[in-house]
């Protein structure tokens, strides 16, 4: 069955950097593009970006333009999500998820179950 | 502060029907799709919604959504303790030129 499988919890002093990972399964892996998206205590879903993993073509949301990096690695067909320069506010629950297409009509369909960063 | 705007609450009883309406302005619903979101206490969110009113697979017919200008609504008919979640309406803003999430709601069944 489809899977995007995140790696382990994290914390992290402010001015660090966390790296997560999203291994996806149960389909082909370039089919499909990787949002990630947040989703602090207290707070509503957060979009940070996108990513096509086929050639690793990226969109990122203004507010965190300045230090996310996103990347795909094809032979693992794992996603990796990077946010750098952390404070307190990037304390969140992080999930990857797939579409079908760059932001496509038919929403998000399949969600990791979450990456719980702690700064 | 989200640039679609959700009520943050919303209630009602045992097979009620309750609606959750879901603002937003010429650059996001007004010109693109809706899709809506269910996150229930400790889950990932999980799609209920798309193309502002289509249904995957599997999420029952008492889910239904709508659009019209730049406002969204999601309808859930024969309330059950089990739709008690939070939910979130998305689009793409082509000004910001990325995805917005409203705030989202938290429905209580009484």
């Amino acid at each position: 069955q489809v899977q995007l499988v995140q790696s382990g919890a994290e914390m992290r002093k402010p001015g660090a950097s966390v790296k997560v990972s999203c291994k996806t399964s149960g389909y082909s892996f370039g089919a499909f593009y990787i949002h990630w998206v947040r989703k602090a205590p207290g707070q509503g879903l957060e979009w940070m970006g996108i990513i096509n993993p086929n050639i690793g073509d990226t969109t990122y949301s203004q507010k965190f333009q300045d230090r996310i990096v996103m990347t795909s690695d094809s032979s693992t067909s794992t996603v990796y999500l990077e946010l750098s320069s952390l404070t307190s506010e990037d304390t969140a629950v992080y999930h990857c998820t797939r579409d079908v297409g760059f932001w496509s009509a038919n929403g998000m369909d399949v969600w990791g179950q979450g990456t719980t960063v702690t700064v | 502060q989200s640039v679609v705007t959700q009520p943050p609450s919303a209630s009602g009883t045992p097979g009620q029907r309750v609606t959750i309406s879901c603002s937003g302005s010429t650059s996001n619903i007004g010109s693109n799709d809706v899709c809506w979101y269910q996150q229930l206490p400790g889950t990932a969110p999980k799609l209920l919604i798309f193309k502002n009113s289509q249904r995957p697979s599997g999420v029952p017919d008492r889910f239904s959504g709508s659009r019209s200008g730049t406002s969204a609504s999601l309808a859930i008919s024969g309330l059950r303790s089990e739709d008690e979640a939070d939910y979130f309406c998305a689009a793409w803003d082509d000004s910001l030129r990325g995805g917005v999430f409203g705030g989202g709601t938290k429905l209580t069944v009484l």
